[in-house]
């Protein structure tokens, strides 16, 4: 089974600050990159799809790196309302319908 | 108003029984899949389905099974065989009829929290 792994956290910044996710995947073949992000108890809601030039939405920034197998998030003037877990996402297979890799997803806490 | 549902919110369950967890999708997607997350863990996927009257075994598929007699839905039924069902399981779909690369998001309902007493 393919892994995609994060570093758990918590992180813990106050507000204003610029925070970096890192994420690393074992499949080279995988195509479709995603960031989630997911608040205590609820479901997990699609925040970004991570392209290979790199995107922008607003205050985050996500970034892919196929050389080293590595994904990143960047977000930047945190607000308290960031507080949350955010899942670095892989599809499995090289297809554009394989099935998705989750990482166990990393912890921000954002203070005031 | 477009979306996934899942019900119920909550499920008790005594042990030995059948439960089956209700997944509706009005998004017109064709592919649906269901995950278990417990805490400080990443989702597993259980099942999923790429078209109607088909569907694979993911990851855990031991102690569950499913259903895809229409488009829209997709339920989940945790058996007396499974071990350990206590759990927080999400349904997703994904699949825009010509959707091209952006194909495989999934999006997700809002969950059953099923507790086995």
């Amino acid at each position: 089974r393919k892994e995609v792994e994060q570093d758990p956290g918590p992180f813990n910044v106050p507000e204003g600050a610029t925070v970096a996710f890192n994420c690393t995947y074992s499949n080279s073949a995988s195509q479709s990159f995603f960031w989630y992000r997911q608040d205590c108890r609820k479901e997990p809601k699609l925040l970004m799809s991570v392209y290979s030039s790199g995107n922008e939405d607003g205050r985050f920034t996500a970034q892919l790196n196929r050389a080293s197998q590595y994904i990143s998030l960047l977000i930047r003037d945190s607000k308290l309302s960031d507080s949350a877990t955010y899942l670095c996402v892989v599809n499995e297979d090289g297809g554009s319908q394989g099935n998705l890799i989750f990482g166990k997803g990393t912890k921000l806490s954002v203070k005031p | 108003d477009g979306g996934i549902t899942q019900s119920p919110k909550y499920l008790f369950r005594k042990e030995g029984q059948n439960v089956t967890l209700s997944c509706e999708q009005n998004l017109n997607h064709d592919a649906m899949y269901w995950y278990r997350q417990d805490p400080g863990q990443g989702l597993r996927l259980i099942y999923y389905s790429q078209i109607v009257n088909d569907f694979q075994k993911g990851d855990i598929a031991e102690g569950y099974s499913v259903s895809r007699e229409k488009k829209e839905s997709f339920p989940l039924t945790v058996t007396s065989a499974q071990k350990n069902p206590t759990a927080f399981y999400l349904c997703a779909s994904s699949g825009i009829p010509g959707g091209g690369a952006i194909y495989n998001e999934q999006f997700f309902g809002p969950g059953t929290r099923l507790t086995v007493l």
